[in-house]
């Protein structure tokens, strides 16, 4: 069975950083290029980063780019997301989700909530 | 950013035929593919991959979800509608980065 579990969501100011951290299992990670995926009740859902199955492609919205990355580690099953210079407009859920040939999310997890206030 | 219009929500009656459409601002479709993807998402939970590339049926995944279109527009369709489908349905296209989704359709019972 396939299962992804996001965990380091939180609290924290304006300006500083946190880092989220999606555990995978049930599939053979390393094959599978993956996302992180935001959702909020006034924009919606909105797609942040993917990563190709090496790491070697990255890909980001613009919004994020230059303070979000996007990493992985194919020996830990786990992949990241470096979030810095936090902006309240990140304030959302924040889920993991497993991205088939860079086009649709097959499976995603459960969420993990990142809220940006001083 | 290629922007996928949605109706807000959609009233039917159990056993009935719901429709869900999608407009997408340009297309989306390759000379191959249809770049459409639908999900759903009910309260509190992740939102769940029903059908991709407009009309295949994502794995176990009820054959009364269905799924046509092509170019700017696209339909997500469940017939017979049951009381567990009741949820948000959203579109998702991937033609071109950034990747976007609809604002979501609310599938309500008559």
């Amino acid at each position: 069975e396939v299962q992804l579990v996001e965990s380091g969501g939180g609290l924290v100011q304006p300006g500083r950083s946190l880092k989220l951290s999606c555990a995978a299992s049930g599939f053979t990670f390393s094959n599978y290029g993956m996302a992180w995926v935001r959702q909020t009740p006034t924009k919606g859902l909105e797609w942040v980063a993917s990563i190709s199955t090496g790491g070697g492609n990255t890909y980001y919205r613009d919004s994020v780019k230059g303070r979000f990355t996007i990493s992985r580690d194919n020996a830990k099953n786990t992949q990241y997301l470096q979030m810095d210079s936090l902006r309240s407009e990140d304030t959302a859920t924040y889920y993991c989700a497993r991205h088939l040939y860079g086009s649709y999310f097959d499976y995603w997890g459960q969420g993990v909530m990142v809220t940006v206030s001083s | 950013d290629i922007v996928l219009t949605q109706s807000p929500a959609l009233a039917v009656s159990l056993g009935q035929r719901a429709t869900i459409s999608c407009r997408a601002s340009q297309s989306v479709s390759t000379s191959s593919y249809n770049l459409m993807h639908w999900y759903q998402q009910k309260p509190g939970e992740q939102p769940k991959l029903l059908i991709y590339d407009a009309s295949n049926l994502a794995s176990g995944i009820p054959v009364r979800f269905s799924g046509s279109g092509s170019g700017t527009d696209f339909t997500l369709t469940i017939n017979p509608v049951q009381a567990d489908d009741i949820a948000t349905y959203y579109c998702q296209q991937s033609r071109e980065l950034p990747l976007t989704f609809g604002s979501g359709t609310k599938l309500e019972i008559k």
